[in-house]
C-alpha cells in the first residue's frame, strides 16, 4: 500500500469546521482513500472512504484533488468528541485480504 | 449498533507465560484481523483469518503467536511465551465480506502488560 503523509498534530475550536491534510503523491490508480480515527483508550474507527469523486457521510466529508495526489478530511463542526488521531490509508483494489497500514496520523484536539 | 467485543480489558502475565486474549466478532462477518499499538507507537497489522484459515501474517506474527476460531463466535490470539517487548494493545477487527472497501471494525482493545 501506497505511503501517505500527514500533519503530526492540529488544533480547533469547538463548532468549527476542521480540515485535516493528507498527501499520497505515489497513489496508484487503483487505490481507495479511507480514512479512520481513533479516540482515546479506544480502538480505530472507520470515518470515510473514496476513490475520485467527493463523498459525504453523517461522520464527515472527503475531498479528494483531481489529481488525487492529496485529499482533505472535513469535519463541519468539531466537537469535543471528535479530538482523536486521525489516520489516511490507502487500500489498492488487490488488498482483497484487507489489512490496513497506520501511519502516526493526525493527533486533532478541539478546544471548547 | 453490533459491536466487537474483547476480554480481558486489562490482562496483567509473567513473562514466559502463555496467554490467550478473546474476541468476540460482530456475528455475520467473516474476515477477521489482530492489531497491536505499543504504548506511543503505530498501530500495526498482526495477522488476517478468513475461512478458517490465516489470510496473511506480518513478521511480528511469529510461531510465538498462533489465531483460532474454536467456535461460531469467538476469534483468540495466543502468545505461547511471552516476552516484555509484547506488552502493548491488542485489537481485534471484523470486516462483513470480502469487498475490500468494506470497512473494519474494531474493539476497544486488550492491554497486555508483562512483568
Amino acid at each position: 500500500d501506497a505511503k501517505t503523509t500527514q500533519p503530526n498534530s492540529m488544533e480547533s475550536n469547538e463548532e468549527e469546521p476542521v480540515h485535516l491534510p493528507c498527501n499520497h503523491s505515489t497513489i496508484s490508480g487503483t487505490d481507495y482513500i479511507h480514512w479512520y480515527r481513533q479516540l482515546p483508550s479506544q480502538g480505530p474507527e472507520y470515518v470515510i472512504h473514496g476513490l475520485t469523486s467527493n463523498v459525504n457521510n453523517r461522520m464527515a466529508s472527503l475531498a479528494i484533488a483531481e489529481d488525487r495526489k492529496s485529499s482533505t478530511l472535513i469535519l463541519h463542526r468539531a466537537t469535543l468528541r471528535d479530538a482523536a488521531v486521525y489516520y489516511c490509508i490507502l487500500r489498492d483494489v488487490g488488498n482483497q485480504g484487507g489489512k490496513l497500514i497506520f501511519g502516526q496520523g493526525t493527533e486533532l484536539s478541539v478546544k471548547p | 449498533e453490533p459491536e466487537v467485543t474483547q476480554t480481558p480489558s486489562h490482562q496483567v502475565t509473567q513473562m514466559g507465560q502463555e496467554v490467550i486474549l478473546r474476541c468476540v466478532p460482530i456475528s455475520n462477518h467473516l474476515y477477521f484481523y489482530w492489531y497491536r499499538q505499543i504504548l506511543g507507537q503505530k498501530v500495526e497489522f498482526l495477522v488476517s483469518f478468513y475461512n478458517n484459515e490465516i489470510s496473511e501474517k506480518s513478521e511480528i506474527f511469529d510461531d510465538q503467536f498462533s489465531v483460532e476460531r474454536p467456535d461460531g463466535s469467538n476469534f483468540t490470539l495466543k502468545i505461547r511465551s511471552t516476552k516484555l517487548e509484547d506488552s502493548a494493545m491488542y485489537f481485534c477487527a471484523s470486516k462483513p465480506w470480502t469487498g475490500f472497501n468494506q470497512p473494519q471494525h474494531f474493539g476497544d482493545g486488550t492491554r497486555l502488560s508483562i512483568l
